[in-house]
């Protein structure tokens, strides 16, 4: 069973516009991550956050975590076409075995 | 650098055929996970290991068994192929530890059974 759900099931955007991509679960969670997957290839951890952090940054990317709606959603600001990828929540219920969501496909038009 | 691969890439076997996929990490991590991907579904758990000599059963795992014989590697065996087991297969490895860590997957297997 999934425990991550991302929302929308696919994004398309120009360049230089902000990409949100949202992702709700079930059960209380240790963390919370965010990888990205090109097209055939495997996928790419992007950011880690834990249950007691609110916000984080990494370059473009800003990812918040809201544990009473059990949501998050992950911020690309001033995308690019190399960001066009599908993009993926897991998380950590226990013991460091993640579940995955069934991702966003975002689409950035030059 | 360390890594993590997969071989083979690709993979067409036949229905009732027993089929190894290889894992293999150079991260000296202990734990190794095994993972289908099929549209619609996302990536499934199948198999993990926290460690030599351990093994676990995931939310997909009839059909499909792993052994950790070693910190290195964690192949997986298809017993006896089926059509459903037509999938893109991705391994990945983390390190241990409290509050969680990051999982690095290597390239994928695409295994088609006929």
């Amino acid at each position: 069973s999934q425990q991550g759900e991302e929302d929308p099931q696919a994004l398309s955007i120009q360049e230089g516009e902000n990409a949100t991509m949202n992702c709700s679960y079930k059960t209380s969670i240790n963390n919370l991550q965010w990888y990205r997957q090109n097209s055939g290839r495997g996928l790419v951890h992007l950011i880690l956050i834990r249950s007691n952090e609110r916000e984080k940054h990494s370059g473009r990317l800003r990812v918040t975590l809201d544990t009473s709606k059990k949501s998050s959603s992950l911020l690309i600001t001033a995308s690019r076409a190399a960001d066009t990828a599908s993009y993926f929540c897991a998380t950590d219920p226990s013991t460091d075995k993640l579940i995955f969501g069934t991702g966003t496909r975002l689409q950035v038009f030059p | 650098d360390a890594e993590i691969t997969q071989s083979p890439r690709h993979k067409i076997t036949e229905t009732g055929r027993q089929v190894t996929l290889a894992c293999h990490q150079t991260w000296n991590h202990n734990n190794m996970f095994w993972y289908r991907q099929d549209l619609g579904h996302g990536l499934r758990l199948i198999h993990y290991s926290y460690g030599v000599q351990d093994t676990n059963k995931g939310e997909v795992s009839d059909g499909y068994s792993v052994s950790r014989s070693n910190t290195e590697d964690l192949p997986l065996t298809l017993e006896s192929a089926a059509s459903s087991q037509t999938s893109v297969y991705f391994c990945a490895s983390s390190a241990t530890g409290t509050g969680g860590y990051e999982q690095y997957f290597g390239p994928g297997t695409r295994l088609t059974v006929t």
